[in-house]
């Protein structure tokens, strides 16, 4: 079975902090992506990244950015964390050569 | 997803049958996903549509029209265990996007 592991299942964190969370697939996936997940909003796609070193913005990129450098790995970084950005956040890969996307378990983050 | 719309809500009971629909904007459209997601978990793939059609698998069965835009996912006996919430997306320019879900409720 494919595996994403996100790094934390609870963040709490305050205003400016910056903020890291960590996304780990061992399924040699080369496309990953990060959603956010808000009520009645559904998932909203941040970045995605096809390749080590690769990243695309998705719908909401803005106060994010992210980092892939290795292919396993993909990290999502709030700069200077707000209390907008409170929010489940979940990782998700694909293969390159099917649609069908695993998701990790989610970090649910507070910024206060 | 600004462009996909499925209900927010829906309640049935044990044993029956329900319809959750989903509308998309047809440009560019590839195939159309459906995702379980039980509260605090991750979604969990159930279907995945690319012709018109239905498609069966167990309890769960995925429609699509693509002329109309529309797919509806059909769960019959529904059991306790279904109340989740499902999640319409589709597949566009190598992305997916995500309706907001529909919260089913399973009521004995």
């Amino acid at each position: 079975d494919v595996k994403v592991t996100q790094s934390s299942r609870y963040l709490v964190k305050r205003t400016g902090e910056k903020v890291f969370l960590e996304c780990v697939q061992d399924m040699d996936h080369e496309n990953m992506f990060w959603y956010r997940q808000d009520p009645g909003l559904g998932l909203r796609l941040i970045y995605f990244s096809y390749d080590v070193k690769m990243k695309e913005k998705g719908d909401i990129p803005e106060g994010y950015s992210v980092s892939r450098e290795k292919k396993e790995r993909f990290s999502l970084i709030l700069e200077s964390a707000s209390t907008n950005q409170t929010s489940m956040y979940l990782c998700a890969s694909r293969s390159g050569e099917e649609e069908k996307l695993f998701f990790g378990s989610g970090t649910q983050l507070s910024v206060l | 997803g600004q462009n996909i719309d499925q209900p927010t809500e829906m309640t049935a009971t044990e044993g029956a049958i329900v319809q959750i629909n989903c509308t998309y904007q047809t440009s560019g459209f590839n195939g159309l996903f459906w995702y379980q997601q039980h509260a605090g978990e991750a979604p969990t793939f159930l279907s995945y549509n690319v012709l018109d059609g239905l498609e069966e698998k167990g309890r769960f069965s995925s429609f699509l029209s693509r002329s109309k835009g529309y797919s509806y996912l059909l769960l019959k006996e529904l059991q306790m265990k279904d109340s989740a919430s499902y999640l319409c997306a589709d597949y566009n320019d190598y992305k997916l996007s995500f309706g907001a879900g529909t919260t089913v409720t399973v009521r004995a």
